[in-house]
């Protein structure tokens, strides 16, 4: 079965840090791969997604996402983090060939000094 | 306004008491799907349904029915919560196809079963 895992369960960081956050998936086929974020008190939005093509892709707010596809990974960077992008963010996936259910990972709660 | 709409947004309920928590989206998507979300557990996926008619279960189906007979509307019935069904629920759509699949959130619904 599919499953997506994100090993960072809380991540605390200084503004102006560097941030990466982990997903790695288990799937053996082509898939679509999307990172969520949900803000305090907010619902889940889409961050950035990969279906297919460049698998560096950028997203909203300086966000970015590398697929490596040897290592089953989407892992989500941003160069420096600021105080506004604590939140609470979220791997997805699900097979690309066809319609099928999307999986998230139990998510990574980041969390900026000031 | 392209939206996923959830009511209630708050309810507290007793062990027992049938409840139904409704989901109704104007976007025309064929899949929607149920989470919950849990401090630790990040979202779990409860049911989904590909279209009309067709639903299936997801991750952890116990304790809930679901039911789409009209393509916008996916409500999540609790015929009898029970405590452990508290929990913050979010509904979600998308369309379908490859390359289709970005889901929208509804705002959530925060239930607490005495």
């Amino acid at each position: 079965a599919q499953s997506v895992s994100q090993h960072n369960h809380h991540v605390i960081l200084s503004e102006a840090a560097s941030l990466e956050l982990g997903c790695n998936y288990s799937y053996g086929g082509t898939v679509n791969l999307f990172w969520y974020v949900q803000y305090p008190g907010q619902h889940l939005q889409l961050l950035l997604k990969y279906f297919s093509g460049d698998p560096l892709v950028k997203g909203i707010k300086g966000f970015e996402a590398e697929f490596i596809k040897s290592k089953f990974s989407f892992n989500l960077r941003k160069p420096s983090v600021q105080w506004s992008d604590t939140a609470e963010y979220f791997c997805a996936v699900n097979e690309s060939s066809s319609a099928s259910k999307i999986i998230f990972g139990s998510g990574t709660r980041l969390s900026i000094r000031p | 306004e392209a939206q996923v709409t959830q009511n209630p947004r708050y309810l507290i309920t007793v062990t027992g008491k049938k409840l139904t928590v409704t989901c109704s989206q104007n976007m025309n998507h064929e899949y929607m799907s149920w989470y919950r979300q849990d401090p630790g557990l990040g979202l779990r996926q409860i049911y989904y349904s590909m279209n009309v008619e067709v639903t299936d279960k997801g991750d952890v189906p116990e304790g809930y029915k679901v039911s789409r007979k009209e393509k916008r509307n996916f409500p999540l019935i609790l015929e009898s919560p029970s405590p452990n069904q508290t929990s913050l629920y979010f509904c979600a759509s998308s369309r379908t196809g490859s390359g289709a699949n970005v889901l929208t959130f509804g705002a959530g619904s925060r239930l607490t079963v005495l």
